[in-house]
């Protein structure tokens, strides 16, 4: 089976550095994706490690450990308009196809 | 840009309605996905398409089915609807999914109201 784990909300400060979290348990690991999603809105694709270490890109950059099933996003210089929701999405393919299992999302709140 | 558009945004349906839900992507991608949105369920995978004509069954497909007669639209229908199927439904396409950084673009989402 699938399990995802993040928080499910975060504040932070404008400015601020913030770090979401995620966990995950899956037997056909390929791949794993960070999405924001605005309240009302689609999710849009932030990033994707399928390799472990540390990919950056601006102002968020994201983290995975594969022996550990462990990622995290970190935005840096936080602004109001990064207040959304965070998914994280792990692609498997233990039942043959390719597909994406979600988590269940972390709300972010900037505050000023 | 790829674009996947939702044929409504918002739709209110009364149970036992049969109700269709239509996905178009204009990327010419191969793979089509339907999910739905809970709170604190996340986005949970219904159907999924990988060419025309087929179709697998997802985590939830009870009470669901699709259609995909061309590459560009995937359909999602509800036989008879009910209350619990109440919820923002989330189209999804991608070029070839399992391929690196390929990612899924979701349309804008149908917020169904079940009655």
């Amino acid at each position: 089976g699938q399990n995802i784990d993040q928080p499910t909300e975060m504040t932070a400060t404008e400015g601020a550095i913030v770090q979401i979290n995620c966990t995950y348990q899956t037997s056909g690991f390929n791949g794993l994706f960070w999405y924001q999603q605005h309240a009302g809105e689609a999710p849009t694709f932030l990033s994707y490690n399928v390799l472990d270490g540390l990919e950056e890109k601006g102002r968020f950059s994201s983290f995975l450990s594969r022996s550990k099933g462990y990622s995290y996003l970190l935005l840096k210089e936080l602004q109001m308009k990064d207040s959304a929701s965070y998914l994280c999405a792990v692609r498997d393919r233990s039942t043959g196809f390719q597909k994406l299992v979600f988590g269940t999302g972390t709300r972010l709140l900037v505050s000023p | 840009d790829v674009k996947v558009t939702q044929s409504s945004r918002y739709l209110v349906k009364r149970t036992g309605e049969k109700v269709f839900l239509e996905c178009v992507q204009d990327m010419d991608h191969e793979n089509m996905f339907w999910y739905r949105q809970d709170p604190g369920l996340g986005l949970r995978l219904i159907y999924f398409s990988y060419d025309v004509k087929m179709k697998e069954k997802g985590d939830i497909p009870e009470g669901y089915s699709v259609s995909r007669e061309k590459k560009e639209r995937f359909s999602l229908i509800l036989e008879s609807a009910s209350t619990n199927q109440t919820s923002m439904y989330l189209c999804a396409s991608s070029f070839r999914e399992g391929l690196g950084t390929d990612t899924q673009y979701f349309g804008p989402g149908t917020r169904l109201t079940v009655l």
